[in-house]
């Protein structure tokens, strides 16, 4: 059963003070790997997608890395704005598979 | 339309009365998903369409959930005699596969609350 786990539950850090979110998962062949961000109230808004292990992409102070068995979205010199929560979430590449397996989501607060 | 809309944004409704929840999604794409969420927790999946087949159903709870999509673009997820724990968000997303960007793009939800 495909699966993904999300740490922490919740991460507090001041403006400017770098960090780092992880996604643990598990599937049987690995299609992409999505993050999304969340703002209360509002749906999914889609970051970045990954497709094999070594992979990086970048969007302003956020960067996302895969491996064969996690990733990581990286966070730059936050601001307040940046405050949310993140999903990942892993679609299988087998067929029929196409659903989306999402993990618990990291709520991320950045204080001013 | 730009995004995906879904209607109605809230659905009051009481125990045992069957509710419909409609999808639009963005004009063009194939696929459409419909999640569940519940507060602080990921999207739960319950099914999906490619067109108007409906390609997997196997996180539609029990048979009370059924969702058609006829004409392969607006989608309706229907709940019959509705149960307190469906209480939840309802997400719907649509994405365009086959190619080299399969992201799906959600719609707003609705939130179904069942009293």
């Amino acid at each position: 059963e495909d699966q993904v786990t999300q740490s922490p539950e919740a991460l507090r850090l001041q403006e400017g003070e770098s960090s780092s979110l992880n996604c643990s998962y598990t599937v049987s062949g690995l299609r992409g790997l999505f993050w999304y961000r969340q703002d209360p109230g509002k749906g999914p808004e889609f970051l970045f997608t990954l497709y094999s292990a070594g992979e990086e992409k970048e969007k302003e102070r956020l960067k996302a890395t895969l491996t064969k068995k996690e990733s990581f979205l990286h966070i730059t010199a936050p601001k307040p704005e940046d405050s949310a929560t993140y999903l990942c979430a892993v679609q299988a590449r087998r067929s029929g598979a196409q659903k989306l397996v999402f993990g618990q989501g990291t709520r991320l607060t950045i204080n001013p | 339309g730009a995004g995906v809309s879904q209607s109605p944004r809230y659905k009051v409704t009481k125990r045992g009365q069957d509710v419909a929840l409609r999808c639009d999604p963005i004009s063009g794409h194939v696929s459409l998903y419909w999640y569940r969420q519940a507060l602080g927790q990921g999207p739960e999946f319950l099914t999906y369409f490619n067109y108007e087949a409906q390609q997997d159903k196997s996180g539609l709870p029990n048979d009370r959930f059924s969702a058609e999509r006829p004409e392969g673009s607006i989608s309706t997820l229907t709940i019959q005699r509705t149960e307190q724990r469906d209480s939840a968000m309802y997400r719907c997303a649509s994405s365009s596969p086959g190619g080299a960007n399969t992201e799906a793009f959600f719609g707003q939800g609705t939130r179904l609350t069942v009293v």
